[in-house]
């Protein structure tokens, strides 16, 4: 089947660095990607959305400026924490869909992002 | 706007009981998916079910099997015979049409006791 991947699953940084994270659809194309943040023993928040070859959509609350996210291929989206501090540490962790609704979804398996 | 309620924050049970997981929503949309997943520590979601709302028909697939009930706004989630491999955080989730945008409930934390 159809997978999602995620890169790197674990992270720790110094506060004010910025990190990446990779999410990758491995055998499909993915033209639209979707970023939660799951806080400890809370639920997952939509960040927001991303479509290939455009800007990404924020959900309310979200600091475009501080998680930058690109979607420059089919296959391939980024989430990058600028200026990482403590209390962005968090799981992120992406879905994919296939081209057409209702297609398929598929969740990568997350990234923990830990900020010192 | 929709909206997840999983009602029980966390439930225990002792191994082989069944265990019932709520899950009410609430959507404006005509045409809906409801989800379940399973979120073990490792943290990854591991998908359980994809249902749409025009589908009403309960669904049983081994252990596990699914009341959706669109008169009460319920998906319900039943494990019958419980295990151990099955304690986990288990979320609900609702997609308006055309968008897998999902909106997830808080979740139920079950925990099965040899």
């Amino acid at each position: 089947g159809a997978v999602v991947s995620q890169h790197p699953s674990r992270v720790i940084c110094k506060s004010g660095t910025s990190v990446k994270i990779e999410c990758r659809s491995l055998d499909f194309q993915a033209t639209t990607m979707f970023w939660y943040r799951q806080f400890p023993k809370q639920s997952l928040m939509l960040m927001a959305t991303s479509n290939e070859g455009s800007k990404a959509t924020y959900e309310q609350g979200v600091e475009k400026d501080k998680f930058l996210i690109n979607h420059a291929s089919l296959t391939l989206s980024t989430l990058t924490v600028t200026s990482a501090h403590p209390e962005d540490s968090s799981f992120y962790i992406c879905s994919a869909t296939t081209s057409s609704w209702p297609g398929e979804l598929f969740f990568g398996e997350g990234s923990r992002l830990t900020v010192l | 706007a929709q909206k997840v309620t999983q009602a029980q924050t966390e439930i225990s049970v002792v191994e082989k009981e069944d265990v019932t997981l709520d899950c009410v929503y609430e959507t404006r949309d005509t045409t809906y998916y409801l989800f379940w997943y399973k979120q073990p520590p490792s943290g990854e979601l591991v998908f359980l079910i994809r249902r749409n709302s025009f589908d009403e028909q309960n669904e049983i697939s081994g252990r596990y099997s699914w009341n959706f009930q669109k008169s009460t706004s319920s998906f319900n989630f039943t494990i019958t015979a419980s295990q151990v491999v099955d304690s986990a955080v288990y979320f609900c989730a609702l997609a308006g049409a055309g968008s897998y945008q999902l909106t997830f409930g808080k979740g139920t934390k079950l925990s099965v006791i040899p």
